[in-house]
């Protein structure tokens, strides 16, 4: 099983919503990794959990923020979006991204913010 | 910074001919290489990685890696219409992943 599965797949949300994307991995990947692309971009790293642990957070405004209840889980809670943050959002996990891992993206979550 | 460089295309090649996709990348210290092929409004999709010296080969696909150079390229064989994507080099450094801008390739039937 090499699937990253992420949910849902469409969100529409108002600027004052609170929403959450859900990203899961049954590959027994400790390294989880949330990016945003949008379009003719190549996706631009927002967060990254190792061991269930924050270690990089992108510059990221607060609007967004991360949350990795277990290993196998990591979720992006939204709160008072811009449109501008319109894009595809895309969860990836590796092994533990170090030398000689494989890495594999969900199918990602397109996000409108009217 | 981080940068990985590719040529942005578009690549044109007809089916069945061999398609070469080029990567360069800026630091030395990046231990792994991947080829992922994105479909337009589609996630990534992991073709390959690599991360010795020399070639990798998988069904059509070669991935071929030169660190000296610090230089990654993917060729295709026998090009089929259903290749037609834009094709992203990532590198690992340290445990951040980063992407180039993409090749976009079109194979005409």
């Amino acid at each position: 099983d090499t699937e990253v599965t992420q949910t849902p797949k469409h969100l529409v949300m108002g600027m004052t919503n609170k929403k959450s994307l859900k990203c899961e991995q049954h590959m027994g990947h400790r390294a989880m990794y949330w990016y945003k692309q949008k379009a003719k971009k190549p996706p631009e790293l927002m967060f990254v959990y190792s061991y269930e642990k924050l270690s990089i957070n992108e510059s990221v405004p607060s609007r967004f923020s991360p949350e990795c209840p277990n290993s196998s889980l990591l979720n992006l809670h939204l709160h008072a979006l811009q449109p501008e943050d319109s894009a595809l959002y895309l969860c990836a996990s590796a092994y533990d991204g170090t030398v000689n891992t494989e890495a594999f993206f969900g199918q990602g979550t397109r996000l409108t913010v009217v | 910074q981080k940068e990985v460089e590719q040529n942005s295309g578009p690549l044109s090649v007809p089916e069945g001919a061999i398609a070469s996709l080029n990567c360069t990348y800026s630091d030395r210290g990046s231990q792994s290489f991947f080829w992922y092929r994105q479909y337009s409004g589609k996630s990534p999709e992991l073709i390959m990685f690599i991360y010795s010296n020399g070639d990798k080969e998988d069904g059509r696909f070669t991935a071929q890696l030169n660190k000296a150079s610090q230089y990654v390229s993917l060729l295709i064989r026998d090009s089929q219409p259903s290749d037609s994507a834009t094709y992203l080099c990532a590198v690992l450094t340290g445990n951040q992943f980063y992407f180039g801008t993409g090749t976009s390739l079109t194979v005409i039937p």
